[in-house]
């Protein structure tokens, strides 16, 4: 079964600066998808960015990115000029790569509470 | 806003009873997807329909059973509810089974048993 762990319950950041949120997770499958999604205190889930474990380039939306290490397994995010707006808990999520198939869900880590220090 | 909506948002009941959440997922959407989100468990995923058949399961309790109608809402049903019940329950909806697709959550419906 595939497990996926981020190892900090909570991070702070400045105003203005760079923060980089760790995932890593565990599976035997060769394709699949990488998530992560932000859940701000209005309990929303917004997806923030996607990777395809097949792209070796690693995904950018705006502000934010990702580091991608299949051979690691570990897909971090990175939030540049970090914003008050970006204080949220964030969750890292994997889902098999499955066409036509049965298993599409989401399987998520604990979370990592993110503060915005103005 | 996602396009897929929960009813109701908010849930208060007693241990023993018995509740049912519904979602309508975004126009066209085929796929619907029930999560569980709790202090305990984390999120965790509950069940999963395509067009109205069940496809996947995952950790859902044998108390609880969902459905997906014609119309393609569904509803989860959730009985004997007990006090570790409490969660905020959200559903997901994608245009197809295929994981290729994004899903897209609701807002969720907090349930708070008493």
């Amino acid at each position: 079964a595939q497990t996926v762990t981020q190892s900090q319950p909570e991070m702070s950041v400045q105003e203005a600066e760079t923060v980089t949120l760790s995932c890593t997770y565990d599976t035997s499958e060769s394709d699949y998808y990488l998530f992560w999604y932000k859940q701000p205190p209005s309990r929303q889930m917004i997806l923030v960015i996607r990777q395809e474990a097949y792209k070796q380039q690693n995904a950018t939306e705006n502000r934010f990115s990702v580091n991608f290490q299949k051979a690691a397994k570990s897909f971090s995010l990175k939030i540049s000029d970090s914003q008050l707006g970006d204080a949220a808990m964030y969750f890292c999520a994997y889902r098999s790569a499955w066409y036509g198939g049965s298993q599409g869900n989401l399987i998520f880590g604990k979370g990592t509470k993110l503060s915005v220090k103005p | 806003d996602s396009g897929v909506t929960q009813t109701p948002k908010h849930l208060i009941t007693a241990t023993g009873q018995r509740v049912t959440l519904r979602c309508s997922p975004r126009s066209g959407d085929l796929s619907v997807y029930w999560y569980q989100q709790s202090l305990d468990q984390g999120l965790q995923f509950l069940i999963q329909y395509y067009n109205g058949e069940e496809r996947a399961k995952g950790n859902i309790l044998e108390r609880f059973s969902a459905q997906q109608f014609p119309d393609l809402h569904s509803e989860l049903n959730l009985s004997s509810l007990e006090l570790g019940d409490s969660a905020l329950y959200f559903c997901a909806s994608s245009p197809r089974r295929d994981s290729h697709y994004e899903q897209y959550f609701g807002p969720g419906t907090r349930l708070t048993v008493t």
